[in-house]
């Protein structure tokens, strides 16, 4: 089984949509959370860490849920520059485990 | 610059040769990392480093891959008698402490075995 799964996507989606993305993980121990964004051949980046209580930053919001070892990430009015592949990372013992990402297209 | 170096940015070789792969993390990062990425799938874990030690080496594919890390600085990953299955884009990622959130990735050594 893999530590962290995700839904590969691709989301197509209309600008201004509101899109969000599943994350489940599988060991209880895992200590920190992220999600990060990977353009198309490029490198991944740091979109943000994901707390228990919730965090926003400007149009995107994250969830823990650490009862249910599940990660969310909602994006509100998307635009076209938003489009790409969007990763979610968990840290466990000092190694940061990268699902295998969900596509976003956002569509004009 | 300031961010994390990588070299070669490609190297094409031919099956059965030697390929070494560079990576200059950020000044003052105590952690580094090495990922693999095959075209369309996600993050492979290799091999971390705290300093120059490299306390989980569980991710490296073979025998035939290994790391090391001089002056808790630059890193080589080297891959012996390479295969076609080999070719990917191999990362590099530093970061401050291993357990902080930001990891920043270089921009990759796209490897491709003939």
């Amino acid at each position: 089984r893999k530590e962290v799964e995700q839904d590969p996507g691709p989301f197509n989606v209309p600008e201004g949509a509101t899109v969000a993305f599943n994350c489940t993980y599988s060991n209880s121990a895992s200590q920190s959370f992220f999600w990060y964004r990977q353009d198309c051949r490029k490198e991944p980046k740091l979109l943000m860490s994901v707390y228990s209580s919730g965090n926003e930053d400007g149009r995107f919001t994250a969830q823990l849920n650490r009862a249910s070892q599940y990660i969310s990430l909602l994006i509100r009015d998307s635009k076209l520059s938003d489009s790409a592949t969007y990763l979610c990372v968990v840290n466990m013992a000092n190694k940061f485990y990268f699902g295998s990402g969900t596509k976003l297209n956002v569509k004009p | 610059g300031a961010g994390v170096s990588q070299s070669p940015s490609n190297k094409v070789t031919e099956k059965g040769k030697d390929v070494e792969l560079r990576c200059d993390p950020i000044s003052g990062h105590t952690a580094l990392y090495w990922y693999r990425q095959s075209l369309g799938q996600g993050l492979e874990f290799l091999i971390y480093f705290q300093g120059n030690s490299a306390p989980d080496k569980s991710g490296l594919p073979s025998d035939r891959f290994s790391a090391e890390r001089t002056g808790g600085s630059v890193s080589t990953l080297t891959i012996q008698r390479t295969q076609q299955e080999d070719s990917a884009v191999y990362l590099c990622a530093s970061s401050l402490e291993p357990n902080t959130g930001e990891l920043f990735f270089g921009e990759g050594s796209r490897l491709t075995v003939l």
